[in-house]
């Protein structure tokens, strides 16, 4: 079982480029987050979905949009990339179906460099 | 709203010594609490989490952590430290009536041999 599993490993990108981050998870969770990871300023949520077909805005959603087409799949867009951009990204899920509270699981990451 | 600080950004201690990773939260209903480790160049993982009943948790590797509701803390301890417990320790809360979870910033322990 892989968990959850997130491509590329990691980018370097120039300013103004269009980059999709992909996350895949075979747990059939039902939930699905993504977080950026910045020193100093632990994890913020940029986008969950709650269930297929989904998605909410979380704490710092501007410059990014998501899609949740299917229950595995969880891609993360950047349409216009900045260097305030750059960060290390996780994808997370969860499964609600035990009950309200339930633990993450992680992803390795994207380490996300912008020039 | 809900917060959470992590008022250490480190925290060294000597192999076999107990150790602390302190949390402090803010919820305005019941709060939800969890801690989660981070190793060099991973993702997260789960260690342990309050949801109601005994203040005291049990969790992965030895650790455990102590809800106190009058001081809003929910500090992370193990009895006797390990080189390998070395890695970034996050506390994480959610309000019994927001959907969403708040990180804290963190808290870089450093076992020292």
């Amino acid at each position: 079982i892989a968990g959850i599993t997130q491509a590329p490993t990691s980018q370097i990108l120039a300013a103004g480029r269009r980059m999709t981050l992909r996350c895949t998870q075979d747990m059939r969770h039902n939930a699905m987050y993504w977080y950026r990871q910045d020193l100093g300023l632990g994890l913020r949520l940029i986008h969950y979905s709650n269930t297929a077909g989904t998605t909410g805005k979380g704490e710092v959603p501007d410059g990014y949009s998501v899609s949740r087409a299917n229950t595995d799949d969880f891609p993360l867009t950047l349409a216009s990339a900045v260097p305030s951009q750059t960060s290390v990204y996780f994808c997370a899920s969860s499964d609600h179906a035990g009950g309200p509270v339930r633990e993450q699981f992680f992803g390795p990451g994207t380490r996300l460099t912008v020039l | 709203a809900q917060s959470v600080a992590q008022p250490e950004d480190q925290v060294n201690v000597a192999e076999g010594n107990p150790l602390t990773v302190k949390c402090t939260y803010s919820v305005s209903g019941n709060p939800y609490l969890f801690w989660y480790v981070q190793y060099p160049n991973r993702g997260l993982q789960f260690l342990l989490k309050y949801i109601t009943g005994d203040n005291l948790v049990k969790g992965s590797y030895g650790f455990e952590a102590e809800f106190n509701k009058s001081q809003t803390s929910f500090h992370l301890k193990k009895p006797s430290a390990l080189v390998s417990d070395s890695a970034l320790y996050f506390c994480a809360v959610r309000d019994e009536g927001y959907q969403k979870v708040t990180f804290g910033t963190g808290t870089k322990l450093q076992v020292i041999p």
